[in-house]
């Protein structure tokens, strides 16, 4: 079935380092959201994307609809600690419905 | 305000048990979602209600039941569950259907099954 392919599937980098992080998939998408999950809580919103191409930013983050609509990108610059946690991206499987597939998941961890 | 609340934050059963999930949105959305999460894994959908109508199951056995009572508050139904159902369950909610909105989560209620 379709599916959302997230790399890397972990990383840990150094305080302060830049992070950067996409989500792949095999057909178009029409939006494409970020978020973050900490452990046992729900995904919190951090960034939504409507037009290929787009760039949009919220604070440290920025993310990228990409121009083929069958990708997307997520930068955190200056990473801090609390930046821990799991980062999905996601998006509707078909315009105009309800049915929103997430992707497997890139796993941040920094090191103090 | 982007908040969705659900209740209980942790709630454990037995197999014969019935019990309920709760979730509650005040942002106007039509739109209302559950989700089943285990550990590691993506959130996994399975029932959206739109305008307090159930529009989507993606073939969810029925020990799980849901319910949209008005277009503020969702439950979700739990009888004779199985121990492979102890996951996180997550609700949503969005101002209306992709590609124009945005869905926003609760917290989530920490589900075991014993």
């Amino acid at each position: 079935g379709q599916q959302l392919n997230q790399s890397p599937q972990s990383m840990f980098i150094q305080e302060g380092e830049d992070v950067s992080m996409n989500c792949t998939s095999s057909s178009i998408f029409n939006t494409w959201l970020w978020y973050k999950q900490d452990p046992g809580e729900g995904p919190v919103l951090l960034i939504a994307l409507y037009k290929a191409g787009e760039l949009t930013s919220n604070g440290r983050l920025t993310a990228q609809f990409g121009i083929t609509r069958k990708d997307s990108f997520l930068n955190i610059s200056a990473s801090i600690p609390s930046d821990v946690g799991i980062y999905f991206c996601a998006g509707p499987l078909t315009s105009g419905t309800y049915k929103y597939i997430f992707g497997t998941g890139t796993r941040l961890k920094v090191l103090a | 305000d982007t908040e969705v609340t659900q209740t209980p934050k942790h709630l454990v059963m037995g197999m014969t048990n019935k019990k309920s999930l709760k979730c509650e949105q005040h942002m106007g959305h039509r739109a209302m979602y559950w989700y089943k999460q285990k550990a590691k894994k993506p959130p996994e959908l399975m029932f959206v209600y739109s305008y307090e109508k159930l529009s989507i199951n993606e073939s969810v056995p029925s020990r799980f039941s849901p319910e949209c009572p008005n277009s503020s508050l969702l439950n979700l139904h739990l009888h004779a569950l199985q121990p492979e159902d102890s996951a996180l369950y997550l609700c949503a909610s969005s101002q209306g259907p992709p590609p124009s909105y945005e869905q926003y989560f609760g917290p989530g209620t920490r589900l075991t099954v014993t």
